[in-house]
């Protein structure tokens, strides 16, 4: 079976500093990871994905994450927090066995940025 | 371009009553998910289509909620008849699957219903 755990329910940063959200996996064989982004009253939005490849992975706004096999994670980063990424983050994981596609998604994180 | 549209936005009804909630994914994307997410249980899949086809109802919490995809533009879900616990944000979620591809692409989410039932 599959899972994706999140293991801080709320990360707390001053804006202009680096962010961090973590995201650790199990599953059987190669995961497919992704993270989206969710803003108040608005569903999931895409940030970025791992499917192979590149262990760094660039996306949207800035953001970009990191795939480590051996520590099976794929924590977000960013070098710069600004206000504006305040919102909840999810991770979300399927194997590339599963022919049909299910994403399983992480509790996710509330990031909050002060100024 | 349009995302996915879900109608409607906002739910509250009583206990007892036929909730129908609708979903239009994306022009050309042929796989559809139906969410539910509560503070409780975070996001959880309830169904899940492929060319119209459900795939995997697994997630459907019983008899109570039903889901339909009558063709590739519109999906609706439904709940008769709701209950207190059934109060949450629905979300309906789209994806293209290219043939004999490998679907690993995103999911594109719709802003949700908030469903209130009293």
């Amino acid at each position: 079976a599959q899972s994706v755990a999140q293991p801080e329910d709320q990360v707390n940063v001053a804006e202009g500093n680096p962010l961090t959200v973590k995201c650790t996996y199990s599953v059987s064989g190669n995961p497919y990871l992704f993270w989206y982004v969710q803003y108040p009253n608005r569903g999931l939005q895409f940030l970025l994905k791992y499917i192979t490849g590149d262990n760094l992975v660039k996306g949207s706004y800035g953001f970009e994450a990191e795939f480590n096999k051996s520590q099976t994670s794929f924590h977000l980063k960013k070098p710069s927090a600004l206000v504006s990424d305040s919102a909840l983050y999810f991770c979300a994981v399927r194997p590339q066995g599963d022919s049909w596609g299910k994403f399983q998604f992480g509790a996710g994180t509330q990031v909050v940025v002060t100024p | 371009d349009a995302g996915v549209i879900q109608s409607p936005r906002h739910e509250v009804t009583e206990m007892g009553q036929e909730v129908t909630l609708r979903c239009k994914p994306i022009s050309g994307h042929n796989s559809l998910f139906w969410y539910r997410q509560t503070m409780m249980r975070g996001l959880e899949l309830l169904i899940y289509f492929n060319n119209n086809v459900p795939i995997d109802d697994s997630g459907m919490p019983e008899d109570r909620f039903s889901a339909k995809m009558p063709n590739a533009s519109f999906s609706t879900l439904k709940i008769q008849p709701s209950e207190p616990r059934d109060s949450a944000v629905y979300f309906c979620a789209s994806r293209l699957d290219p043939q004999g591809g490998s679907r690993n692409q995103p999911q594109h989410f719709g802003d949700g219903t908030r469903l209130s039932i009293l």
